[in-house]
């Protein structure tokens, strides 16, 4: 079954204990991206990736890493996670072209 | 900057009422414009727009894209309460959203 894979689903941590969110895809899909999502503001984008080992900065990238050593995994990682990264986080992916994109079941991060 | 708006940001009808939902967009390399779902969990997928003025339909649900506008209209006929949740639309290349728009249908 085609799909995008988040883990995990819920996550409560306290602030400055570093985090990473996994994001996988099973279409061999060239781009992938996150976003987070909060009250009002839709889907903000935090970074994307075109394809293996390029990626770029989204609307919202201040405090996140990513990396994409794989074509099928793209993880979102806070090196120093803070309240205001508090969030409902999603992961995206799609395939060259214009197509549409397949979401993760998201993953609720609360920071305290 | 590119920006995608949606309007309005929340709407409440009754069951049976038609709706008409926006998306306008200033976007410097625009190919297509999605229109996607979203109730407690993950957007799911409805329509992709392309060409403008071609109509997509699914059931009680359409939308056509306007390119000289810029701007996308969603139409849901009928409303059920099965049809509350957030819509968004977002812009390709780059999958900017807007800020989507929350619609609640009362029986």
């Amino acid at each position: 079954e085609a799909q995008v894979t988040q883990n995990p689903r819920y996550l409560i941590t306290v602030t400055g204990k570093k985090l990473t969110v996994t994001c996988s895809q099973n279409m061999n899909h060239e781009y992938m991206s996150w976003y987070r999502q909060d009250p009002g503001l839709g889907l903000r984008q935090i970074y994307y990736s075109m394809n293996v080992e390029v990626t770029d900065k989204g609307d919202v990238p201040e405090g996140y890493k990513v990396s994409r050593k794989e074509k099928r995994n793209f993880p979102l990682i806070l090196e120093s996670p803070s309240p205001n990264q508090t969030s409902l986080y999603f992961c995206a992916s799609r395939g060259t072209g214009v197509t549409e994109a397949f979401f993760g079941q998201g993953t609720r991060l609360t920071v305290v | 900057e590119d920006k995608v708006v949606q309007s309005p940001l929340s709407l409440v009808v009754h069951e049976g009422d038609t709706v008409t939902l926006n998306c306008s967009y200033e976007v410097t390399n625009f190919r297509s414009l999605l229109w996607y779902k979203q109730e407690k969990k993950a957007p799911t997928f409805l329509f992709m727009l392309t060409s403008s003025g071609i109509e997509k339909k699914s059931g009680r649900l359409s939308s056509i894209l306007d390119k000289k506008e810029l701007s996308s209209i969603l139409n849901i006929t009928a409303t059920q309460t099965g049809d509350s949740a957030i819509y968004l639309c977002a812009v390709l290349y780059g999958m900017r959203f807007g800020a989507g728009t929350r619609l609640t249908v009362k029986p």
